[in-house]
């Protein structure tokens, strides 16, 4: 299986920072790349398909970027909302579609 | 607006069956392919199983193969995970997930329902 690692596992920042989550893959996945928000006791929403394609009705601080083996996302102005978990997934090998093990997002 | 409503997770015993279901509205059921993804307590997300449109396509993690079998009944615009043989490292939250796209399966899940908890223990 292809092993998806994000860093940082934790992070804190404040409202109106940028900030930025990396995601690796342990071979390449092309642009085999999705990001998912998730908050707490909610289900995960995508945010970001195809490494850079952006969700409708995702505000456009979202945005993704990378192939091959290296990902972000990247959030241009924290809003109060985007406090939440974010999970990678890789949808190149199929069926055997993996996470990565997710970014916690916390104000500080 | 698109609604997946899960059910029928619950207690069960290790090496017991469970069949879950989701209900789907909102949208042409029939037009879409399907997933389901858990989550245990506490742990990030882990893809379970899909099944294309007509469930001519089925795919599951090699964590399930063998024990549990997705469906659909398109008639009813449900989906359906049958598990069983379970073990303790099942217990998780069990998501049904839309696919993004109509008419393939490209692993990109949107929306999820909101999830039914299965605990497998003694």
């Amino acid at each position: 299986d292809i092993q998806m690692t994000q860093s940082p596992s934790s992070l804190s920042a404040s409202v109106g920072d940028r900030v930025t989550i990396t995601c690796r893959a342990s071979q390449s996945i092309s642009s085999y790349l999705n990001w998912y928000q998730q908050k707490p006791g909610k289900a995960p929403k995508l945010l970001i398909y195809a490494a850079s394609s952006l969700q409708s009705g995702v505000p456009s601080r979202f945005s993704g970027s990378g192939s091959g083996t290296d990902f972000t996302l990247t959030i241009s102005s924290l809003q109060p909302e985007d406090f939440a978990t974010y999970y990678c997934q890789q949808s190149y090998s199929t069926p055997s579609i993996t996470f990565g093990q997710g970014t916690r997002l916390e104000i500080k | 607006e698109v609604q997946l409503v899960e059910s029928g997770g619950g207690l069960v015993q290790p090496g017991r069956s469970l069949r879950l279901s989701c209900a789907a509205s909102g949208f042409t059921f029939d037009d879409y392919a399907m997933h389901w993804v858990r989550q245990a307590p506490g742990k990030g997300l882990e893809w379970v199983s899909g099944i294309s449109w007509n469930s001519g396509s089925i795919g599951y993690a090699d964590s399930v193969k063998g024990r549990f079998t997705i469906s659909r009944d398109n008639a009813k615009n449900s989906l359906y995970l049958q598990m069983n043989s379970l073990r303790a490292e099942d217990t998780a939250l069990y998501y049904c997930a839309k696919e993004l796209v109509q008419g393939v399966i490209a692993y990109w899940f949107d929306p999820w329902g909101q999830g039914t908890l299965v605990t497998v223990s003694s």
